[in-house]
């Protein structure tokens, strides 16, 4: 069974600093994707970047990109020059390849950025 | 191009009632897939739908059901609610952008059950 795992329950960082946010998996599927998500207050997941698991490159999209390792199994989230605005919990999730869309989430982080 | 929209965002239900909530996908999309987050479970997978046929369903007992319609619009329905039921109920829809499914989410349904 797949299982995603962030062992951060929260981060503390100072505005501008660049932080990581760690997610490791477990799958025994060849084809995967890993998504991660921030989700303020407000309750919506709000859709930050991808990574396939035949990518070689490591995605990135803006300030984030994903450190993909996949002997170690690890997909963390970087961010970097962090702002007030990006005080949300972090998910990381997984998808089994195929046409389903059933994703599976890790417990999340709860990141704070401090003025 | 709008977003995935859900009503009600909030719905206040008796232990016993029947609750039915609808998600409209992001136009084009046609897979629309419903989670349950609570403090306790995290986020956790209800079911899938594709093209009115659910392609997937999660580990919820039966009063947990779903339809999708021929616009791809989707409701999701409990029945014989209980007080653990209480969640934020997310709808997300699919599609599939070159080699990567994107899959984007409502802002959620948050049920209170007393």
């Amino acid at each position: 069974a797949q299982k995603i795992t962030q062992t951060q329950p929260g981060m503390f960082v100072q505005e501008k600093e660049a932080v990581t946010l760690d997610c490791t998996y477990d799958t025994s599927d060849q084809s995967y994707g890993l998504f991660w998500y921030k989700q303020p207050s407000s309750g919506e997941m709000i859709f930050l970047i991808y990574q396939g698991s035949y990518d070689e490159q490591n995605a990135t999209e803006g300030r984030y990109s994903l450190n993909f390792q996949k002997a170690r199994k690890s997909a963390n989230l970087v961010i970097s020059a962090s702002q007030l605005g990006d005080s949300a919990m972090y998910f990381c999730a997984m998808r089994e390849g195929g046409g389903a869309q059933k994703l599976v989430f890790g417990q999340g982080t709860r990141l704070t950025i401090n003025p | 191009k709008a977003g995935v929209t859900q009503t009600p965002r909030y719905l206040i239900k008796t232990r016993g009632q029947q609750v039915t909530l609808s998600c409209s996908p992001i136009s084009g999309h046609r897979s629309v897939s419903w989670y349950q987050q609570t403090p306790g479970q995290g986020l956790q997978f209800l079911f899938e739908y594709f093209s009115e046929t659910q392609r997937n369903k999660g580990n919820f007992p039966g009063r947990f059901s779903g339809r999708q319609f021929s616009n791809s619009r989707s409701e999701m329905n409990v029945s014989t609610l209980e007080l653990g039921d209480s969640a934020l109920y997310l709808c997300a829809s699919s599609y599939l952008a070159g080699v990567i499914y994107e899959q984007y989410f409502g802002p959620g349904t948050r049920l209170t059950v007393t």
